[in-house]
């Protein structure tokens, strides 16, 4: 069974400084890998996606992740936060190769940007 | 154009009322979801419909019922909810490339 594992409910930076959100997976073969995020009382907005591509991935907003599968994590790294980036984000994986799969959501990492 | 609308945006419902959320996308996408979201937590799977087939049904109550009228309209039906279901429900589409596309929600309170 997959599962996804975000490591830090809640992490704070300072506006400017460097975001690194952590997340691990398991999964019994070469999975699909997202990053979505959620601003309050909105939808959730795709970040990035890995599929077997790249390792490292880059998104929308100047986020980018790397996959590693020899440590089974997917981190979600960012150079400069900005105040705009304080939202909800989810570490996701596809568990299905066909349309219509179930995606495994970790349980969430609460981003707060401090001016 | 990745774009999901869902409407209404808010809806509030007496427990003995029956209420529709509507979701539409325009994409191609042949795969359409429901989910439920509580407060501080991720979204839970309800219903998949896939080719306007329902493939997935997540044990969901019967006064949820889902509708899936064409390829781009995706309803979800709702009677006799407890003030439990107040939560954001949430609609998603996809191709075979597995990302799913979200729309903002609707936001349900039950009283």
């Amino acid at each position: 069974a997959q599962s996804v594992t975000q490591l830090d409910s809640h992490v704070s930076v300072s506006e400017g400084t460097p975001v690194l959100l952590r997340c691990n997976y398991s999964s019994s073969y070469s999975p699909s890998l997202f990053w979505y995020v959620q601003h309050p009382n909105k939808g959730l907005q795709l970040l990035l996606k890995y599929t077997s591509a790249a390792t490292l991935v880059k998104g929308i907003n100047g986020f980018e992740a790397e996959f590693k599968k020899s440590e089974t994590s997917f981190h979600l790294t960012k150079p400069s936060a900005h105040m705009s980036d304080a939202a909800e984000y989810f570490c996701v994986v596809s568990d299905s190769i066909l349309q219509g799969g179930k995606l495994i959501f970790g349980q969430g990492t609460e981003l707060s940007v401090k001016p | 154009d990745t774009e999901v609308t869902q409407t209404p945006k808010h809806l509030v419902m007496g427990m003995t009322n029956k209420k529709s959320l509507k979701c539409e996308q325009h994409m191609g996408h042949r795969a359409m979801y429901w989910y439920k979201q509580k407060a501080k937590k991720p979204p839970e799977l309800m219903f998949v419909y896939s080719y306007e087939k329902l493939s997935i049904n997540e044990s969901v109550p019967s006064r949820f019922s889902p509708e899936c009228p064409n390829s781009s309209l995706l309803n979800l039906h709702l009677h006799a909810l407890q003030p439990e279901d107040s939560a954001l429900y949430l609609c998603a589409s996809s191709r075979l490339s597995y990302e799913q596309y979200f729309g903002p929600g609707t936001r349900l309170t039950v009283t």
